[in-house]
């Protein structure tokens, strides 16, 4: 059972905004700043978003990330076919002096 | 432009000790203030943080692992790595080796397979 608490999986259409939400507790998210990965299949994972919603060069802004407390989300516009991959939040635990993990969202686009 | 490369062996019989090296090719292990990560993934499953260590040899585990864990660095080789003690099937994974903070940069993994 993962740390970070994310739904298996999402779907969504050529062009659809779609968000992915990943909620955590105050010695993770609450406290540190929150990554997005993306995996694609039989590669490795890839930073998409950190600390909460800067994007690294090269990543569309398409891709957003926001935090709330507890919680954070991922919001992908303009859903495109080459996005159907895994997403990943990731987050400093304090209490566990470690990095955690959510369960990761199998994004389909339909 | 810093890449990472895992390496050794793929399979590893129960019992035994897990040995992998992360190799840093185009930059120094040692410039900037970097943490050094290894993780794993078992097949089709999520992503698992196993530990990390910064150039001077601080680390941090996992406590779920950290029993049977060390990770090394050698600066003078620009390598890290990972020791995994006492190893079972549960191990068996896709272990990547990136560079912490961000977790911007990822080797591309290595298939541990543990088996008799």
């Amino acid at each position: 059972q993962s740390v970070l608490t994310q739904p298996p999986s999402a779907s969504g259409t050529p062009g659809q905004r779609l968000t992915i939400s990943c909620s955590g507790r105050s010695s993770n998210i609450g406290s540190n700043t929150v990554n997005w990965y993306q995996q694609l299949p039989g590669t490795a994972p890839k930073l998409l978003i950190y600390r909460n919603y800067q994007r690294p060069s090269g990543v569309p802004d398409r891709f957003s990330g926001s935090k709330s407390g507890t919680s954070a989300s991922l919001a992908i516009s303009g859903l495109q076919s080459e996005d159907d991959a895994d997403y990943y939040c990731a987050a400093w635990d304090d209490r566990l002096n470690g990095w955690v993990f959510g369960g990761g969202t199998k994004l389909t686009v339909l | 432009q810093v890449q990472l490369q895992e390496s050794g062996p793929g399979l590893v019989k129960p019992s035994q000790t897990l040995s992998l090296t992360c190799t840093v090719s185009g930059g120094s292990i040692s410039s900037g203030h970097y943490y050094w990560s290894w993780l794993r993934q078992p097949a089709g499953k999520g992503l698992e943080w196993i530990g990390r260590i910064y150039t001077s040899g601080s680390t941090n585990y996992n406590p779920s692992l950290k029993s049977r864990v060390t990770i090394s660095v050698d600066t003078s080789k620009n390598q890290f790595s990972l020791k995994m003690n006492s190893v079972t099937a549960a191990d068996t994974a896709v272990y990547y080796c990136a560079r912490d903070y961000k977790m911007d940069v990822w080797g591309k993994g290595t298939t541990v397979t543990v088996s008799s």
